[in-house]
């Protein structure tokens, strides 16, 4: 079956630390996003990607980092330098040919201790 | 203010109750997405719609474009239904989706 998959659910790391957060879908989509979510607001754009080997900061890109070596694959690295990285992340892709709907991952929730 | 404002914030029901969450926007759109997040955290696509009025199983989705206004009705609600529920819209096949903050609905036994 056809989907996007993000791995791991739980993640805990010590601060200081960048961790890898992978996300890999197999639905031949075009653009692949970011999201932060937060409790009490909307998902966040943290990067996103419309073609291999090109991405595009969103709104909140700061200490945050990402490939896009293959169309299948959108890993996001949060590096040290992001001051609050204890969230909620969700991976999610889409076609950009019109009229065809988002697909998300189930997230990875990471805590930074 | 944001661009996609959602309402209400929390809502309770009964079982069997029928209910109706609100979504208005400020932007001009191609689309707009009705996404349910289950506590678990992943989000499923319920609606896309750009136009009219979509309906599946106990669920509709309406929108008004002039009025920039959408509603999701859930008819005969069930305790599983309970979820947070996301309004999100799209500005075009390159254009990013932009979310609101969601409704967290809550169906009693």
């Amino acid at each position: 079956d056809g989907g996007i998959t993000q791995s791991p659910k739980y993640l805990f790391r010590k601060e200081g630390q960048n961790v890898t957060l992978s996300c890999e879908q197999n639905l031949n989509h075009d653009a692949m996003y970011w999201y932060r979510q937060d409790p009490g607001q909307g998902l966040r754009l943290i990067y996103y990607s419309q073609i291999v080997n090109d991405f595009q900061k969103g709104d909140i890109a700061e200490g945050y980092s990402v490939s896009r070596e293959k169309k299948e694959s959108f890993p996001l690295t949060v590096t040290s330098a992001q001051k609050n990285p204890t969230a909620f992340y969700l991976c999610a892709s889409r076609t950009l040919v019109e009229g065809f709907e988002a697909f998300f991952g189930q997230g990875t929730r990471l805590t930074v201790v | 203010k944001n661009e996609v404002e959602q309402s209400p914030q929390n809502l309770t029901a009964q079982e069997g109750e029928f209910i109706t969450i609100n979504c208005s926007y400020s932007v001009g759109i191609s689309a707009l997405h009705w996404l349910q997040q289950h506590p678990g955290g992943g989000i499923v696509s319920l609606f896309m719609l750009s136009s009219g009025k979509k309906k599946h199983g106990r669920l509709i989705a309406t929108i008004n474009i002039q009025e920039k206004h959408s509603s999701l009705h859930i008819t005969a609600s069930h305790p599983r239904d309970s979820a947070v529920y996301i309004c999100a819209v799209s500005r075009g096949s390159q254009g990013n989706l932009i979310f609101g903050k969601g409704t967290k609905l809550s169906v009693k036994p």
